[in-house]
């Protein structure tokens, strides 16, 4: 079974920029989580999807928003980006059963200049 | 609010040395708790999970035990080695059962 994958793995944008990420989940995962780590905060929480529902949300500004589609891959996106959204942004999916198991994909480095 | 607190690294140990990696936490009720491994420019990997007090999870020579008298979950390896250096992640998950609250991880090294 192919693992969660996610595109693009580096990206580099200026402040101002919008950005948006790509997730995959594992096939027949419907619910997917986004995290950021940075050094400083650690793994924050972003949001998690069901069935292209938000069911949940973490503590970061509007700017930080995400859908997911029919076919349960989700997207995120951040825009009027900030030097602080430099991070690495995790995508995890899960089955919506047991929720404990997620697994994560391997990330997309962000930079803003 | 649910939150996680684990020893500061690094971790610097010899190959064939014991580990020990501290977490605690705070939660409302008795959630599950795991640890995640995350090797260099990877992810994370779940490495080993419990699912109620006194359970213990065990994975490749790892393991932990929930003991909700003090609020713990340390992790806990015989004899480490070299392809065990990584950054480890203590965990909960919130009552919805939909995030992950992880601790600030805690490097581990080590040498040959």
């Amino acid at each position: 079974k192919a693992g969660v994958t996610q595109t693009p793995r580096y990206l580099i944008k200026t402040r101002g920029q919008q950005v948006t990420l790509s997730c995959s989940p594992i096939s027949g995962h419907r619910s997917v989580s986004w995290y950021q780590q940075t050094p400083g905060q650690g793994l924050q929480f972003l949001f998690e999807y069901f069935s292209e529902t938000q069911r949940n949300k973490g503590n970061f500004p509007g700017r930080f928003s995400g859908r997911q589609f029919s076919n349960s891959r989700s997207e995120m996106n951040v825009s009027t980006l900030e030097l602080g959204d430099s991070a690495l942004y995790l995508c995890a999916s899960n089955s919506g059963d047991r929720a404990y198991e997620q697994y994560f994909g391997p990330g997309t480095r962000l930079t803003v200049t | 609010g649910n939150s996680v607190t684990q020893m500061e690294g690094p971790v610097t140990l010899s190959e064939e040395a014991f580990l020990t990696i501290n977490c605690t936490y705070t939660a409302t009720g008795y959630p599950s708790l795991f640890w995640y491994v995350q090797y260099p420019g990877e992810g994370l990997q779940l490495l080993l999970k419990a699912t109620k007090a006194d359970d213990k999870g065990s994975n490749k020579g790892f393991e932990a035990t929930y003991r909700k008298e003090t609020t713990s979950f340390h992790l806990e390896k015989g004899s480490v080695q070299v392809s065990d250096s990584a950054v480890y992640f203590c965990a909960l998950i919130n009552q919805a059962g939909t995030a992950l609250i992880f601790g600030k991880g805690t490097t581990l090294s080590v040498s040959s």
